[in-house]
């Protein structure tokens, strides 16, 4: 079975202070996917990034960075510079099976930027 | 270009009503799936389909829920007797390649 832990319910920090949302993974498959989405006050999931194993590079989209360790099961997400606009539920998931992709979400972290 | 499309987007249903919620994928997606999020928590896996073939519905908590997707293309998620604990939204997602696009959710409430 696969497991998404976020162990940071809440969040908040004041603007422009850079911030981490932590997750950490379980599987037993070699081959799998991991992503981050943003679900803002209305409601809807926006993609930020998917990762497969293989592929333990990090990434940076702007203010945006994320930190792929294998070794620690972790897949953590930095914000730099943070703005009001990045006020939001993030989700850490994760998908193991090409054909059947569902995704498996953790719990969430609730990130709150105070102007 | 249009994206998955939910409707309605809300419903209120008394307890023990039958509800059914729509949802429209973007053209051209195989694969179709159904998500519960309950109030602060992340989405849990309903069912999925690929084209009309409902091939997992591990997720479905009760004989109550009952998904179909007769054409291949929109699917219609439906509970019987709407129990209390059936309040939270309802998310379908759709994909190609690996990458999910979600639809807006119905936030369904059983009073």
């Amino acid at each position: 079975a696969q497991k998404v832990t976020q162990a940071q319910t809440e969040i908040s920090v004041v603007e422009k202070e850079d911030v981490t949302l932590d997750c950490v993974y379980e599987t037993r498959d070699t081959t799998y996917y991991l992503f981050w989405y943003k679900q803002p006050p209305s409601g809807e999931l926006v993609f930020l990034i998917r990762r497969n194993s293989f592929d333990e590079q990090n990434e940076i989209s702007g203010r945006y960075s994320w930190n792929f360790q294998k070794s620690t099961s972790s897949f953590n997400f930095t914000i730099t510079a943070s703005q009001v606009v990045d006020s939001a539920v993030y989700f850490c998931a994760l998908s193991v099976s090409v054909g059947n992709e569902k995704l498996t979400f953790g719990t969430g972290t609730r990130l709150t930027i105070i102007p | 270009g249009a994206g998955v499309s939910q409707s309605p987007r809300y419903k209120v249903a008394k307890r023990g009503q039958d509800v059914a919620l729509r949802c429209d994928p973007i053209s051209g997606h195989v694969s179709l799936f159904w998500y519960q999020q309950a109030l602060g928590q992340g989405p849990e896996f309903l069912t999925y389909f690929q084209n009309e073939a409902q091939l997992d519905k591990s997720g479905l908590p009760s004989d109550r829920f009952f998904a179909e997707r007769p054409e291949g293309s929109v699917s219609t998620l439906k509970i019987q007797r709407t129990q209390q604990e059936d309040s939270a939204v309802y998310l379908c997602a759709s994909s190609s390649r690996l990458l999910w696009d979600f639809g807006p959710g119905t936030r369904l409430t059983v009073t």
